[in-house]
């Protein structure tokens, strides 16, 4: 079975600082992993994801993730926040079956 | 393409009374997702389609909850009788099928369910 735990429910950070939402997942089998972003009243939209390939990946808002295998984890980074990146985070995790197994979220909080 | 469409965005209901929720998901897409959303439990994932045809549905919390997709463009989730705690927002997901819905889920905006 798959499972995914976000280590942290609220994040505050004051704005043009940095950021890490923690991630981390167990599987048996080989893993896709993904981030997802909820602005309030919306549905959830795709961040990020790690199929194959480099570790690092990258979203066109500035946010990053790695991939690391040994520490089972896939952490979300920004260098700098916004007061517009407030909203609740999900990190997610699927295999061959394309099912996805959410974390409770992570609500980041940006703060002028 | 409009995106996955789900209504209605609100729905309050009497407890005891049945309740359907709708979902149009993308043309093209065949897999579909129902999930439910509470401040408790976070994301649960109720039951997924592929091809119109149930393939898990683990996650229905008990009878009292069906779903249905008679064909590739609509599904239902129905609730008889319903309950205070099943008032939470629930959401509809699209995809392409099986590995290929690893390129990611397109969500609708959700129907928000009071059940009073």
């Amino acid at each position: 079975a798959q499972s995914v735990t976000q280590l942290d429910s609220q994040v505050p950070v004051f704005e043009e600082a940095p950021v890490e939402l923690r991630c981390n997942y167990s599987s048996s089998v080989s893993v896709y992993l993904f981030w997802y972003v909820q602005y309030p009243n919306q549905g959830l939209q795709l961040l990020l994801k790690y199929l194959s390939g480099s570790t690092l990946v990258e979203s066109i808002n500035g946010f990053e993730a790695e991939f690391n295998k040994s520490q089972t984890s896939f952490h979300l980074r920004k260098p700098s926040v916004h007061i517009s990146d407030t909203a609740e985070y999900f990190c997610a995790v699927s295999s061959n079956t394309g099912k996805l197994i959410f974390g409770q979220g992570t609500t980041l909080q940006v703060k002028p | 393409d409009a995106g996955v469409i789900q209504s209605p965005r609100h729905e309050v209901t009497e407890m005891g009374q049945e309740v359907t929720l709708r979902c149009k998901p993308i043309s093209g897409h065949n897999s579909l997702f129902w999930y439910r959303q509470t401040m408790m439990r976070g994301l649960e994932l109720l039951i997924y389609f592929n091809n119109n045809v149930p393939i898990d549905d683990s996650g229905m919390p008990e009878d009292r909850f069906s779903a249905k997709m008679p064909n590739a463009s609509f599904s239902t989730l129905k609730i008889q009788p319903s309950e205070p705690r099943d008032s939470a927002v629930y959401f509809c997901a699209s995809s392409l099928g099986g590995r290929r819905a690893n390129y990611g889920y397109t969500f609708g905006s959700g129907t928000r369910l009071t059940v009073v």
